[in-house]
């Protein structure tokens, strides 16, 4: 089946710590994205990428890092630096031009 | 700047009353529109697409309409029924460059049985 898995569903951060979100789609789509939803709050654009090797930063890239080496994958590393980094973290994926974006079913992280 | 918004952010009705949800945007210089389901701690579901030219789209009980001068979309919703409760989002793609979109902050709806 065709699709986009985020794993872990659950993730719990320490203090001054790294993580990173995996992202992974077998729907051969070029481009791929990260969002970041708080309650009462609609999604925002953290990173997305259009090609592989190449991506943008959305509109809240502090404290986030993300890589684009396979076609398949796009992982999310959300550094120390993200003060503030309790929230639901979804992943979307899309062929060009008009096509709508797929989404994963997230991942919820929270801090120790 | 491009903002989305949706009103209600939260609407209940009894099951079988046709609904309409409200979708405002403040540039009408849209390249398309979305509409989205989300579950309870899942991801996002993609309802309807329309695109700039096109005044409104229909899937089942699902009718999403456009006015880009006017900044507005609704999504009407026939026949509700248990099993359509959820968070409904809508999302402007501003341009054709990059498949960017901006979001609204959603209407949680809750179909009484």
């Amino acid at each position: 089946d065709g699709g986009i898995t985020q794993s872990p569903k659950y993730l719990f951060r320490k203090e001054g710590q790294n993580v990173t979100l995996s992202c992974e789609q077998n729907l051969n789509h070029d481009a791929m994205y990260w969002y970041r939803q708080d309650p009462g709050q609609g999604l925002r654009l953290i990173y997305y990428s259009q090609i592989v090797n190449d991506f943008q930063k959305g509109d809240i890239a502090e404290g986030y890092s993300v890589s684009r080496e396979k076609k398949e994958s796009f992982p999310l590393t959300v550094t120390s630096a993200q003060k503030n980094p309790t929230a639901f973290y979804l992943c979307a994926s899309s062929g060009q031009f008009n096509q709508p974006q797929h989404f994963g079913d997230g991942t919820r992280l929270s801090i120790l | 700047k491009q903002e989305v918004t949706q009103i209600p952010a939260a609407l209940s009705v009894p099951e079988g009353e046709n609904l309409v949800l409200n979708c405002s945007f403040t540039d009408s210089a849209i390249y398309n529109l979305q509409w989205f389901r989300q579950d309870p701690g899942k991801g996002l579901t993609s309802l309807l697409l329309i695109q700039s030219s096109q005044r409104e789209q229909t899937s089942g009980r699902l009718n999403a309409s456009l006015d880009k001068s006017s900044g507005r979309s609704t999504l009407y919703i026939a026949a509700s029924q248990p099993g359509d409760s959820a968070t409904y989002l809508c999302a402007v793609r501003p341009d054709g460059a990059t498949n960017k979109l901006i979001f609204g902050t959603g209407t949680l709806l809750a179909v009484q049985p």
